[in-house]
């Protein structure tokens, strides 16, 4: 079985600053790990994948995400804030045997001028 | 290049009626998934089909829901005799190949709210 926690419900944080979601998973085989975020009333959009090349994952806007084995985390970063990163973001994990995707509950972000 | 297609946007049923929501998957997938959020919780899987076949129903409620994916047309959730309980945002997503291999593509979602 695997599991996924967001360990922060909301971050808020001013534009132009760093930003980080931390996610933590539990999986009992070779994970897959996505991010992706969603704007208000809009589908999922995927941030970035990471399935087991290189432990540092650049994504879209310049987003980039670790995964940390010994940690089991994957956590999201991003050096400088914009207004337009307000939104919800998921941490999912997929076993490399299983197809069924696991969501984490979410991190909401706000981004303040 | 369209992507997932949901349709409708938004459907509001009263309780005891149906709710049909249809999914158009990205031209060329043959993988379709049903999710359903929940207010303030991450998506939950549903379904999983393929053309004409349904993979894996084991997150679908055994009574009221079904779905299907035609060789013909777009993929249906259908929910009957909807509850309160049923509002929620049910999200539908393709893929070219299995997930483990290939991430999903989403639609916009359907908001369902039941009065």
């Amino acid at each position: 079985a695997q599991s996924v926690t967001q360990l922060d419900s909301h971050v808020s944080v001013s534009e132009g600053t760093p930003v980080l979601l931390r996610c933590n998973y539990s999986s009992s085989y070779s994970p897959s790990l996505f991010w992706y975020v969603q704007h208000p009333n809009k589908g999922l959009q995927l941030l970035l994948k990471y399935t087991s090349a290189a432990t540092l994952v650049k994504g879209i806007n310049g987003f980039e995400a670790e995964f940390k084995k010994s940690e089991t985390s994957f956590h999201l970063t991003k050096p400088s804030a914009h207004m337009s990163d307000a939104a919800e973001y998921f941490c999912v994990v997929s076993n490399s045997n299983d197809y069924k995707l696991s969501f984490g509950a979410g991190t909401t972000v706000t981004v303040r001028a | 290049n369209a992507g997932v297609m949901q349709n409708p946007r938004h459907l509001v049923r009263r309780r005891g009626q149906e709710a049909r929501l249809r999914c158009s998957p990205v031209k060329g997938h043959s993988h379709v998934y049903w999710y359903r959020q929940l207010p303030e919780e991450g998506l939950k899987f549903m379904v999983y089909l393929q053309k004409e076949n349904i993979i894996d129903e084991s997150g679908m409620p055994k009574e009221r829901f079904s779905a299907e994916f035609p060789k013909e047309g777009p993929s249906i959730l259908r929910i009957q005799q909807v509850v309160r309980g049923d509002s929620a945002a049910y999200f539908c997503a393709s893929s070219p190949s299995a997930v483990y291999n290939s991430p999903l593509h989403f639609g916009n979602g359907t908001r369902l709210t039941v009065t």
